[in-house]
């Protein structure tokens, strides 16, 4: 099945510079990939996806940029401020009839600091 | 609209427990997952079903969990005798097959097994 690894278990940036979280995959029937954010107490929520037939994204600072061959995403952070601060989880699937199964990668701890 | 509802927010067991967790996905939303967070890990997919269908349940140890959503509607992951192991978070989503592939995720349980 899918394995999805997050290469950067923790990230610490300074406020107004930009923060990167990289991802690799295995299936390369994978067409869709969402990341979501976790913040301290609280459950996951989406933030932007980005789907095999595009390789760039943005969503205002959100920037999410995708290698089919090499089989790894990336999501951007620009201009970060501290309400960055979460655990970011990327996350792929093979979208069938049933609906899309994700996987998800071990999730990365970014520190937004002032 | 409300959200994904779970309860209880906390568990916690001896060994050898059972334990149940209740979910009442957002109405309308036809596929719901049951996902594992360990501490400091991603969720881990055990369990999904379209309607009151399972779609995959590869991943639910069998011997000892069970999940149900008798009416397409609220479901509930049981724990028949809880091992140490089994100390996670356990995350309840949803989705609307026909729109967006978004998942909406509740607060989660906080499972303790002594």
């Amino acid at each position: 099945g899918e394995k999805v690894e997050q290469h950067e278990s923790t990230l610490s940036v300074r406020e107004g510079d930009s923060a990167v979280i990289n991802c690799t995959y295995t299936d390369t029937a994978s067409s869709y990939f969402p990341w979501y954010k976790q913040e301290a107490g609280k459950s996951l929520h989406f933030v932007i996806d980005i789907r095999s037939n595009v390789d760039r994204k943005q969503s205002q600072r959100l920037i999410v940029l995708l290698d089919k061959k090499a089989k790894r995403f990336s999501l951007h952070i620009t201009a970060t401020q501290p309400e960055d601060s979460a655990i970011y989880f990327c996350a792929a699937s093979s979208n069938n009839n049933a609906g899309a199964k994700l996987t998800f990668g071990g999730g990365t701890r970014l520190t937004v600091r002032p | 609209e409300a959200g994904v509802t779970q309860s209880p927010r906390y568990a916690v067991l001896q060994e050898g427990q059972a334990v149940s967790f209740w979910c009442d996905p957002i109405s309308g939303h036809d596929t719901l997952y049951w996902y594992q967070q360990p501490r400091d890990q991603g969720p881990q997919l055990l369990v999904y079903f379209r309607d009151e269908a399972v779609i995959d349940n590869s991943q639910l140890p069998s011997d000892r969990f069970s999940a149900v959503r008798p009416k397409g509607t609220n479901s509930t992951l049981k724990i028949q005798s809880a091992k140490q192991g089994d100390t996670a978070t356990y995350l309840c989503a949803s989705r609307s097959l026909g729109s967006a592939e978004t998942l909406y995720f509740g607060s989660g349980t906080r499972l303790t097994v002594l």
